[in-house]
């Protein structure tokens, strides 16, 4: 079975300054890597994703992340964060077949300015 | 391509009494997810569906939880009786999982709230 440890509950940064959201994983399978936000009283909605590959992907709104398997993990990176970034990320695993989706407790990203 | 549709968005009960959640997944999709998610935490798997067959329920409370999805299409999620720790988002999601798509995506989800 999959499991999804993020190391940050929560991450406070100033406005233009870069942010890392960090992801452990492990499994006793390939995996997919993902990550999501949620904003508000949203629902949840895919920033990117890690199928095989490059081990840099990149996503919407300027976030990119990297698969390490040696260190199973998927940290979540922004060069630059704006206000409008303030949400909560959830990192996920699941099977190559997309069986057991399972989420991280998430990280609240706080941008201030 | 419409969304994931969740409903009622809301819904408060009193502990014991029984609530049912309704979810329309996006059409061709035949995987389906149903979530819980407390306050503050990440979202749990409860149960997840391959078409109308279950392949992993092994975090839905049986005792008190059921799902089906008939005809493989929509879903129905039912807590009888609740109790105060089922408040939370009840959220579904639906992924075809093909070698296009890989990704899951998210309805807007039902808040419970238990009194």
């Amino acid at each position: 079975a999959q499991s999804v440890t993020q190391l940050d509950s929560q991450v406070p940064v100033f406005e233009e300054a870069p942010v890392e959201l960090r992801c452990n994983y492990s499994s006793s399978v390939s995996v997919y890597l993902f990550w999501y936000v949620q904003y508000p009283n949203q629902g949840l909605q895919l920033l990117l994703k890690y199928l095989s590959g490059s081990t840099l992907v990149k996503g919407i709104n300027g976030f990119e992340a990297e698969f390490n398997k040696s260190q199973t993990s998927f940290h979540l990176r922004k060069p630059s964060v704006h206000i409008s970034d303030t949400a909560e990320y959830f990192c996920a695993v699941s099977d190559v077949n997309g069986n057991k989706l399972v989420f991280g407790a998430g990280t609240i990203l706080r941008v201030k300015s | 391509e419409a969304g994931v549709a969740q409903s009622p968005r809301y819904k408060i009960i009193e502990k014991r009494q029984s609530v049912a959640f309704w979810c329309n997944p996006i059409s061709g999709h035949a995987t389906l997810y149903w979530y819980q998610q407390i306050l503050g935490q990440g979202p749990k798997l409860l149960i997840q569906f391959q078409n109308n067959g279950v392949v992993d329920d092994s975090q839905l409370p049986k005792d008190r939880f059921s799902a089906e999805r008939l005809k493989g299409v929509d879903s129905t999620l039912k807590i009888q009786p609740a109790k105060l720790e089922d408040s939370a988002v009840y959220l579904c999601a639906s992924s075809s999982f093909s070698r296009v798509n890989t990704e899951a995506f998210f309805g807007q989800g039902t808040r419970l709230t238990v009194v």
